[in-house]
């Protein structure tokens, strides 16, 4: 019963490393997302996916770029990193957007 | 522009007395509201929802409190216990350009003395 699976758990990058933040979901969920927590911001939508096949840019999407690989796959990439990208990532998925989500355990990133 | 407030950083209550975490939100459109636990090194977890058409929702220790007229929401937990001790979000929904935006607040630590 895994729910919402985030790889890597950790991640230190060097500033213009590329990487891409992996997401699964067994619980058969049309929407998935992906958020960023920093400290006193709460929790910030970067991008979602309301259906397989389907990709929507969130609250703060800038140097960030997704992939709805299937219905259970949600990868988040990071194509140049800057410092500004050091966070706690997220991915969550539910029923529907509208709907209470099902978060991973979070990907701490940290760009150097 | 913060549009969803949760303005007491943290919160200290005794074992088995009342736990009250606040909300206030800005937009008024907003039509769905949640809170979710957060434990350290975990991801947030969905503890209770209320819709914009109510004021109150309760679910065994837990009860949200809606006031649309004050843009208010509140989180009582009764009684506490030592286990809720976590930091707890609001968040608030609404319909944007074609899809439901959720708003997160920036979370208030709760911390159940024993």
């Amino acid at each position: 019963n895994a729910g919402v699976t985030q790889t890597p758990k950790f991640q230190v990058l060097k500033t213009g490393q590329s990487m891409t933040l992996q997401c699964a979901q067994d619980m058969n969920h049309n929407s998935m997302y992906w958020y960023r927590q920093d400290p006193g911001m709460g929790l910030r939508l970067i991008y979602y996916s309301a259906s397989e096949g389907t990709t929507d840019k969130g609250e703060v999407p800038n140097g960030y770029n997704v992939s709805r690989l299937n219905k259970r796959e949600f990868s988040l990439r990071l194509e140049s990193a800057a410092p500004s990208q050091t966070s706690v990532y997220f991915c969550a998925s539910g029923r529907e957007f509208r709907t209470e989500a099902f978060f991973g355990q979070g990907t701490r990133l940290t760009v150097v | 522009d913060q549009q969803v407030k949760q303005n007491s950083p943290s919160l200290s209550v005794q074992e088995g007395r009342i736990s009250i975490l606040n909300c206030d939100y800005t937009n008024s459109m907003f039509d769905y509201f949640l809170w979710y636990k957060k434990y350290p090194a975990e991801g947030p977890t969905f503890l209770i929802s209320i819709s914009s058409i109510k004021d109150k929702n309760e679910d065994g220790r837990f009860t949200v409190f809606l006031n649309k007229s004050a843009k208010h929401l509140s989180l009582h937990i009764v009684p506490s216990q030592p286990g809720d001790s976590a930091v707890y979000f609001c968040a608030a929904s609404l319909n944007s350009g074609g899809y439901q935006k959720v708003t997160f607040g920036t979370g208030t630590k709760l911390q159940v003395i024993p």
